[in-house]
C-alpha cells in the first residue's frame, strides 16, 4: 500500500516554462488537496477536490490548474512558471472530511 | 474568511519544560480540528484530532489538546518536552459546511535544548 505518491521529488524550472506535478493515491480516497509550503507561512491550500470530476479553489489558486479525471489522480499544472512559485508542494488525501490527511513526500520546485 | 492563527512562530524550551502552543480559528459550522507535526525534511504527521465528544483529546507522544468552543481555540500541550520534540507544529481545521476545505495555521517552530 503506497499511500500518496508525488512525482517528481525535485525540479528546477526556468521562468515561463510549464510543468505538471503528479499526485496519485491508492487508498480510494474521495478528497484530495494540493498545498504549497513556504518558510514561516505554513501550508496554503491551492486547490482541492471532493471527488472525480469536482475541483474547487483554495486560498492561493492563481497560476495553477488542476483536474480530477479519476479518483486516484490529482495532477497540479503550472502553465507559466514564475519565481513566486518556488516552494515545496504537498499533495494530501482523506477518505472523508472528518479524517486526518495522508500526505505525500512533497515536491521541491525551484523556478529560476 | 476562514483562517487559523497560531500565536507563536518560534518557541525555545529546555528539556522537561512544559509546552503550550496556541491555536485559534475562524471557521463556520461544526469543525474538525487537528494538530500535525513536521520533523525536518519530512511531511506532516498527525499528532491528534478532535471531531466531537470530550474536548480534551490525547494524542501520540504524550501530547494533548483542549477544544474550547467559546474561545474558538484548540491549544496543544505537553507536560514535559524532550529534545526529540524539536519540530514544526501545525494546527488545522475543516468543516463539512466548508466542503471539508482544510486550512492550516502558519506553524510554530519548536526547538528543545538538551
Amino acid at each position: 500500500n503506497a499511500g500518496v505518491t508525488q512525482t517528481p521529488k525535485f525540479r528546477i524550472l526556468k521562468i515561463g516554462q510549464s510543468m505538471t506535478l503528479q499526485c496519485t493515491q491508492d487508498m480510494n480516497h474521495n478528497y484530495m488537496y494540493w498545498y504549497r509550503q513556504d518558510p514561516g507561512m505554513g501550508l496554503k491550500l491551492i486547490y482541492y477536490s471532493v471527488g472525480a470530476g469536482i475541483t474547487d479553489k483554495g486560498e492561493v489558486p492563481n497560476g495553477y490548474n488542476v483536474s480530477r479525471s479519476t479518483t486516484e489522480d490529482f495532477p497540479l499544472r503550472l502553465e507559466l512558471a514564475a519565481p513566486s512559485q518556488t516552494s515545496v508542494y504537498f499533495c494530501a488525501s482523506i477518505p472523508d472530511g472528518a479524517q486526518p490527511q495522508h500526505f505525500g513526500d512533497g515536491t521541491r520546485l525551484s523556478i529560476l | 474568511a476562514q483562517s487559523v492563527s497560531q500565536h507563536n512562530h518560534h518557541v525555545i524550551l529546555s528539556e522537561a519544560a512544559s509546552l503550550e502552543l496556541g491555536c485559534n480559528y475562524s471557521y463556520g459550522g461544526t469543525v474538525n480540528l487537528f494538530w500535525y507535526v513536521q520533523y525536518p525534511g519530512q511531511h506532516l504527521q498527525l499528532l491528534l484530532k478532535y471531531f466531537s465528544g470530550d474536548p480534551l483529546v490525547k494524542g501520540i507522544k504524550g501530547f494533548e489538546a483542549e477544544f474550547i468552543k467559546s474561545k474558538f481555540s484548540f491549544n496543544l500541550r505537553k507536560p514535559s518536552v524532550q529534545w526529540s520534540d524539536t519540530a514544526e507544529y501545525f494546527c488545522a481545521v475543516n468543516s463539512n459546511t466548508g466542503g471539508f476545505k482544510t486550512i492550516f495555521g502558519a506553524g510554530t517552530r519548536l526547538f528543545v535544548k538538551a
